[in-house]
């Protein structure tokens, strides 16, 4: 059974640093194909994906956001951690994680967090 | 940066009708590598369908993907209660995913 968790604070500051972890169970991030993205979702809005890190620990993050994320993986802690830096009002939101089945470089997601609401305000 | 447009933004539609979502992409998406999501309120997204018409594990068949290079469609052949819902597309043909803002489905 593949299950992922995202923790991290429910509230931060503005110009504070947000760190979330995901942490895994049902599958390795060592494994050949698979990846563990991260995905937020202001609230009523839609979806809108950060950042991905493959089993190879190569990264990408979209494009707008790049400057301000960083995706780092622990694979003996079956976990990924997400960091962005100067955190805004306009970056609260859900924060999801999610398994990514790899399709030579894209990428679906096919197991989902409960996802983790981060308001910020001061 | 491929950018998604789902229509209609809102579907009004019965139990038992037809449904069928949109998504244009602004530029080809390579090898189909189009998936569809469903959420519900307070619920995290699942997967329904990837590579434009493939249905993922679990998936009633009353689901289907359909299309290619720029245009793709999601249809629900025969609408039950719990289908009423928010759906996404999402493109994965490029290393930088991008979702559409949603189609949501409303019971009229």
């Amino acid at each position: 059974q593949i299950t992922l968790k995202e923790s991290g604070p429910a509230l931060v500051k503005p110009t504070q640093t947000l760190t979330l972890t995901c942490t895994f169970s049902g599958f390795s991030l060592s494994t050949s194909g698979v990846g563990v993205g991260w995905i937020r979702q202001p609230p009523g809005k839609a979806l809108e994906w950060l950042a991905l890190i493959y089993w190879y620990d190569d990264k990408r993050y979209t494009p707008s956001l790049m400057s301000r994320l960083t995706i780092t993986k622990d694979t003996s802690k079956n976990q990924v951690v997400l960091t962005m830096t100067n955190m805004d009002p306009v970056d609260t939101a859900t924060y999801y994680c999610a398994r990514a089945g790899i399709v030579a470089a894209g990428y679906y997601f096919d197991y989902w967090g409960q996802g983790t609401l981060v308001t910020v305000s001061s | 940066e491929i950018v998604l447009t789902q229509s209609p933004g809102t579907l009004s539609l019965s139990p038992g009708e037809r449904a069928t979502l949109s998504c244009r992409a602004s530029q080809s998406v390579s090898s189909n590598d189009l998936a569809w999501y469903q959420q519900k309120p307070g619920q995290a997204p699942r997967l329904l369908i990837y590579g434009a018409s493939s249905t993922a594990t679990g998936i009633p068949d009353r689901f289907s993907g359909s299309g290619s290079g720029t245009d793709f469609s999601l249809t629900i052949s025969r609408l039950e209660p719990e289908d009423f819902a928010v759906y996404y597309c999402q493109q994965y043909g490029s290393s930088l995913a991008t979702f559409g803002q949603g189609t949501r489905l409303e019971i009229k």
